[in-house]
């Protein structure tokens, strides 16, 4: 099983609510990455776990809050967006650390999120 | 530090024909460089990937990719196109498994028939 599974797939919401993206994946993978990509350009990091453990925060507003409840598991909290976070949010695994052999990513097939 | 330039943001070709992606890298280490694939509105799908052992590489869907280390480029080609390669297109880098995959700026590849 290569898959990353990501719900929901289309999400609208508020700029008062409170909501979640959830990502699971039973590969074994201890790295999971959240991207962030507008149309028309490339993805975006926003977060990377190793070991459950928050490794990479690339300077992402406090109203985006992810969490690593287990290793199979990523959560993307939001609360208060605005219009232009409006985006594909895509989730991704890979094993963590060496080099060489199995190092790629495997991206689920993301959350259309628009924010009214 | 590690960059991705893909040199065109559009490629356009008729079908069956062949296609050329270009892709050149910076990095300051051995890195492992990707293709990955995007259809609208999908995640993205892995093409190939070199992580230093054979120089050629060949993916899925008939795609290959040479690594040539003295001109730091990593470019796709397919001998022949199909309706369905009509997608975007990103060139990725990475130091390691686990660390940041820095992006290409993408090509869109439009398939005419």
């Amino acid at each position: 099983d290569t898959e990353v599974t990501q719900t929901p797939k289309h999400l609208v919401m508020g700029m008062t609510n409170k909501k979640s993206l959830k990502c699971e994946q039973h590969m074994g993978h201890r790295a999971m990455y959240w991207y962030k990509q507008k149309a028309k350009k490339p993805p975006e990091l926003m977060f990377v776990y190793s070991y459950e453990k928050l490794s990479i925060n690339e300077s992402v507003p406090s109203r985006f809050s992810p969490e690593c409840p287990n290793s199979s598991l990523l959560n993307l909290h939001l609360h208060a967006l605005q219009p232009e976070d409006s985006a594909l949010y895509l989730c991704a695994s890979s094993p963590w650390g060496g080099q060489g052999e199995n190092t790629e990513a495997f991206f689920g097939q993301g959350t259309r999120l628009t924010v009214v | 530090a590690q960059s991705v330039t893909q040199l065109d943001s559009h490629v356009s070709v008729s079908e069956g024909t062949p296609v050329l992606l270009r892709c050149n890298y910076s990095s300051s280490y051995s890195p492992s460089l990707f293709w990955y694939v995007q259809h609208p509105n999908k995640g993205l799908q892995l093409l190939l990937k070199y992580t230093s052992a054979a120089t050629l590489v060949k993916g899925i869907n008939g795609f290959e990719a040479e690594f040539k280390k003295s001109e730091t480029s990593f470019h796709l080609t397919k001998p022949s196109a199909h309706m369905s390669d009509a997608a975007e297109y990103f060139c990725v880098v990475t130091k390691a498994a686990g660390n940041k995959l820095t992006f290409g700026g993408g090509t869109r590849v439009l398939v005419k028939p």
